[in-house]
């Protein structure tokens, strides 16, 4: 099925750097979503954003949704070890059809203490 | 958001045998989800559980293999028949919940030998 392009795939940081993280698509999304995942639980729901343009924090946090409506961005300031998982975007369109979710691949992330 | 319990949070399974998990979520929801996780990979999308009538199944899947009960607004599960090597994987179960996106269960996670 259709996937998006997330990336990058991987990321080995220091504690306290920041990180970011992006996703791109060929279709329009009306909603785009970032997720985390600690080992052994489901995805857990980050940030949404809604709005073209839209910028949103959640603490360290902060997400875009593109102008284009084709991509988000995820930035995480001032990383910490807890702050180790998988993140995953995932794009909704409007009705129908497209309104079911499509999943990046994920972006790991490691943290050096 | 919705709190969602899944059940059982992981199993050992003989192949050839079938495996039920239970979603029960503590509010109603209308729209409720069944994902499958292979490891290191991103979630894909089985079926749609729909209340009082048939499941709506995603390319690849069938409900001989992947039968989906949804007796209320708070309740579904998914049955793995059948099972072989191939369907080790996370089972995660989602709904979706106005204003708060799609939330997710803690997920299942099958091995079969």
């Amino acid at each position: 099925g259709q996937q998006l392009n997330q990336s990058p795939q991987s990321m080995f940081i220091q504690e306290g750097e920041d990180v970011s993280m992006n996703c791109t698509s060929s279709s329009i999304f009306n909603t785009w979503l970032w997720y985390k995942q600690d080992p052994g639980e489901g995805p857990v729901l980050l940030i949404a954003l809604y709005k073209a343009g839209e910028l949103t924090s959640n603490g360290r946090l902060t997400a875009q949704f593109g102008i284009t409506r084709k991509d988000s961005f995820l930035n995480i300031s001032a990383s910490i070890p807890s702050d180790v998982g998988i993140y995953f975007c995932a794009g909704q369109g409007s009705a129908g059809n497209n309104r079911k979710l499509i999943w990046g691949l994920g972006t790991s992330l490691a943290v050096n203490p | 958001s919705a709190v969602i319990s899944q059940k059982p949070s992981r199993d050992i399974c003989q192949r050839g045998t079938s495996l039920t998990i239970q979603c029960q979520v503590d509010s109603q929801v209308t729209m409720m989800f069944w994902y499958r996780q292979q490891p290191g990979q991103s979630l894909t999308l089985i079926a749609t559980a729909n209340q009082g009538s048939e499941a709506t199944y995603e390319s690849g899947f069938v409900i001989d293999k992947f039968p989906i009960s949804r007796p209320n607004l708070t309740f579904s599960t998914l049955t793995v028949s059948n099972m072989s090597p191939e369907d080790s994987s996370i089972y995660l179960c989602s709904v979706e919940a106005l204003n708060y996106g799609y939330t997710f269960g803690s997920g299942t996670r099958l091995t079969v030998v």
